[in-house]
């Protein structure tokens, strides 16, 4: 079974961009969540999908959207980059959120310049 | 607010110890605790999953135990070895006020020296 798989690897941007990240589940779950991992914050919840609907969104500005398409895939979009936005960005999914294992895909790192 | 606290930050034993990784979090109202690794510039691999109605799990040489009353878990390595030299991080999902965020600790830094 492929595991979750995450596109780009790598992104470059420059303040005040935005940009795309992609995620593509384990087949069969249902659930995608996505986290920001930085050095100072550490990893932190940023919103988690259900069959299309988001479920839950963690505490970052509206700049940080999402959605989850019909085959579960997901996308997390982030508008008007700042340097703090340098960060790893990795998706998570699940067969449920609430009692399942969550499997990491290996993220997407995007440095702001 | 849930907060998840690990302890040690960093941890360097020689191959072969057994070793203990702590994990603390604020509200027992959780639904389940997970252990992760990380591996350096990669995402996280999930070890091993407890419950909230549990009270251990097992996984060859890693045992993860929960108490929830006290707000603690402990993860236990047996026979350590080089290649179990990662970040290992606590999660728990649930509480009071959060019902579906994960919540993380700062992680455990392991170096298993040859």
């Amino acid at each position: 079974k492929a595991g979750v798989t995450q596109t780009p690897r790598y992104l470059i941007k420059t303040r005040g961009q935005q940009v795309t990240l992609s995620c593509s589940p384990i087949s069969g779950h249902r659930s995608v969540s996505w986290y920001q991992q930085t050095p100072g914050q550490g990893l932190q919840f940023l919103f988690e999908y259900f069959s299309e609907t988001q479920r839950n969104k963690g505490n970052f500005p509206g700049r940080f959207s999402g959605r989850q398409f019909s085959n579960s895939r997901s996308e997390m979009n982030v508008s008007t980059l700042e340097l703090g936005d340098s960060a790893l960005y990795l998706c998570a999914s699940s067969t449920d959120r609430t009692f399942s294992p969550l499997h990491f895909g290996n993220g997407t790192r995007l440095t702001v310049t | 607010k849930q907060e998840v606290t690990q302890i040690p930050a960093a941890l360097s034993v020689p191959e072969g110890e057994n070793l203990v990784l702590n994990c603390s979090f604020t509200d027992s109202a959780i639904y389940n605790l997970q252990w992760f690794r990380q591996d350096p510039g990669k995402g996280l691999t999930s070890l091993l999953l407890i419950q909230s109605s549990q009270r251990e799990q097992t996984s060859g040489r890693l045992n993860a135990s929960l108490d929830k009353s006290s707000g603690r878990s402990t993860l236990y390595i047996a026979a350590s070895q080089p290649g179990d030299s990662a970040t290992y991080l606590c999660a728990v999902i649930g509480g009071s006020s959060n019902t579906g965020k994960l919540i993380f600790g700062q992680g455990t830094t392991l170096q298993v020296k040859p």
